[in-house]
Order: C-alpha cells, then structure tokens, then sequence
C-alpha cells in the first residue's frame, strides 16, 4: 500500500518551454503532497506544501509564479515549471502523506528528472 | 535550512559487516525518519521513531533516538550489496513536515 506515482520519469526540453509533472497517490487520500528539489549527490530541499483545496505554501526563495503548484484533488498534485530555463534543470520529487496525523511517514514519488537545453 | 546532519557522509563496506550511520538534530521533534534512496530514485521509508521512544527495529535495521542529545543512530546488520544507497534521516516537528540531513552514501562491496 501507500503508493505514490510520479510521471514523467524523465523530460528534456528547450529553454522557455513549460512542464507539468504529476504526482498521484494511488491507493490512498493524500490531503497534503510535497514538492522537493535535488540536485546531484545533495539532500532534498522542500520547494512547497501543497494542500488539497487550497494555495500551496511555497518555501522562502521559492518563486511561486516559476513554479506553479495545483492540488485539486485529493489523488493528484502537480507542479508545473513555467518557462523553464537551464538553471530549472533538476531532479524534482513528490511525496504524499495520509491525514492521520503527524506520526505518518511521507511516501516518495519516484521523481522526474528535468533537464532544460 | 536543513537541520539534520548525517555522519559519515560516504561509508565503505563489505558484505556481511554491519554499517552505522549518525544524524544529528538541532530543535525539538515529533518523530525522526530514515529513508533509503536508490541512485536516481526516490525515497523509500525505512522506520519512523517517535520522540518518546528510544530503540525500534525492522528486520536488519536497528534505530536508536537520544533526545536529550538530539542523535540519531541507524544501524544495518549483515549488509548486503542491495543495501547500496544514501540514506537520510528526517526530522518531523509538526504539521507532517520533514527537515532532510546531508544523507549517507553507503557503498557495500560483495
């Protein structure tokens, strides 16, 4: 159980162009999902909060118009990355945690890695 | 900012030899998280440790938490070469979110 899907895998595209990645949960309700960025051999850094039903709460230097976040369901959270440009190029991650509180662990997508030419 | 930080950063095994990694933490937690990452996967939960307890284990994995110290330790016994990974601790302080450390890259040679 818990499991949390994230498409794509793997994107590459050309500078100015947007990408959406999904993230689903799949057998269970994720009120809360969370987007995370990685670069190469570095730990995880949060990017926002994103609650179903409501704006998502991006972290300090985190421009939110860049990187526009939509939860509008209880199953599905995505993320898109507005006029991409190399610097976005990344590995980006999504995770989910069930409502029963804080004691729950998160469950990871796999992650999309998002190069920008 | 992260809080948690990871000792050793890299740690080089062999099979068989049980492997310890170290997490610090520096303001007070609900509950401190392990997570296993595979190269260029994401993160797999390994065992979650509430701030009242003290020792857990699953299978080969031994958690122990030291609040008065704010440590952590993560001890694989008999590793395996499929135990190859990072491996992070989390931080939890409230409101499910996590606050990563630096990880752990462990490398078990056969």
């Amino acid at each position: 159980g818990a499991v949390v899907s994230q498409h794509p895998s793997w994107v590459i595209c050309k500078s100015g162009t947007s990408v959406k990645i999904e993230c689903r949960s799949l057998d269970f309700q994720a009120t809360t999902m969370f987007w995370y960025r990685q670069f190469p051999k570095q730990s995880l850094m949060l990017m926002a909060t994103s609650n179903e039903g409501s704006k998502a709460t991006y972290e300090q230097g985190v421009e939110k118009d860049k990187f526009l976040i939509n939860h509008a369901s209880l199953t599905l959270s995505t993320l898109t990355v507005t006029s991409a440009h190399p610097e976005d190029s990344s590995f980006y991650i999504c995770s989910a945690v069930s409502p029963a509180g804080d004691n729950q662990p998160q469950h990871f997508g796999d992650g999309t890695r998002l190069s920008i030419l | 900012s992260q809080q948690g930080e990871e000792d050793p950063q890299a740690l080089s095994i062999q099979e068989g030899e049980n492997a310890t990694m170290n997490c610090s933490y520096k303001t007070s937690i609900n509950n401190l998280q392990w997570y296993r990452q595979n190269s260029g996967r994401g993160l797999v939960h390994l065992i979650l440790i509430r701030s009242n307890e003290r020792e857990k284990h699953s299978g080969r994995l031994r958690v122990t938490l030291d609040t008065s110290k704010k440590s952590s330790s993560l001890l694989i016994t008999a590793s395996r070469a499929a135990d190859t990974a990072s491996y992070f601790c989390a931080t939890n302080s409230g409101y499910s979110t996590l606050t990563f450390g630096k990880g752990t890259m462990l490398l078990v040679s056969p």
